[in-house]
């Protein structure tokens, strides 16, 4: 399984355009990337996942380049009810997903 | 809301007891997968189950054990439990082993073992 680095923590402040990126070096060729949200004490949630080039949902986009060696996560004008802990993950299946420490995003008012 | 329930929702045990948690899986879903998680880090893979067979399994001792009914809920099992099994346990429910599947996480179970 492809190991991901994503940045510790980040800070924004309310109404702001957050990127998170992620590395995955080693991302085998049929690996996935997926992102999670994750609240205290709650389980993770889905937030999108992609392949390559561009996917977009209700909530966030993800932008992969070709080489797929990395990826970014965009959420557009972020509240402060995204404060939460957000995880990168590459999976080649659905067996098991590899979970790193994530990042500590905080919105600030 | 995922559709994936976990049960009970807080737990406290003591040393060298046994536990089970429980899970039921988002409708139309055949693969449950189980994470337990320790505070502050992400969440450890620890076994995964396809249509009632193990599918797969973490760096976990056998003490973890599990079991999915025909229905696709299931259950996981601690033994002997020990302090460092204190933590939170997350179901997850996928509608296959592919590559493409999303799994989808319950709310976990807090166990804390005194």
């Amino acid at each position: 399984l492809a190991k991901t680095t994503q940045p510790i923590s980040m800070d924004s402040y309310e109404g702001q355009e957050v990127n998170i990126t992620c590395s995955h070096n080693n991302i085998a060729t049929n690996d996935y990337i997926t992102w999670y949200q994750q609240f205290p004490s709650q389980g993770p949630r889905f937030i999108i996942q992609g392949y390559k080039t561009k996917v977009t949902n209700e909530v966030a986009s993800l932008f992969i380049p070709a080489d797929r060696k990395s990826s970014t996560l965009s959420l557009p004008r972020v509240s402060l009810s995204d404060t939460a802990v957000y995880y990168c993950l590459t999976a080649g299946s659905a067996r098991q997903l590899t979970f790193g420490s994530g990042t500590q995003l905080t919105v600030l008012p | 809301e995922t559709g994936v329930t976990q049960s009970p929702t807080h737990l406290i045990k003591t040393r060298g007891q046994q536990v089970t948690l429980r899970c039921s899986s988002q409708s139309g879903h055949n693969t449950v997968s189980w994470y337990q998680q320790a505070l502050g880090q992400g969440p450890q893979f620890i076994f995964q189950y396809y249509r009632e067979e193990e599918n797969g399994r973490g760096n976990f001792p056998p003490r973890f054990s599990g079991l999915q009914f025909p229905n696709y809920s299931s259950e996981l099992n601690v033994n002997a439990l020990e302090l460092d099994d204190s933590a939170l346990y997350l179901c997850a429910s996928s509608a296959g082993t592919g590559q493409e599947n999303i799994q989808y996480f319950g709310a976990g179970t807090r166990l804390s073992v005194l």
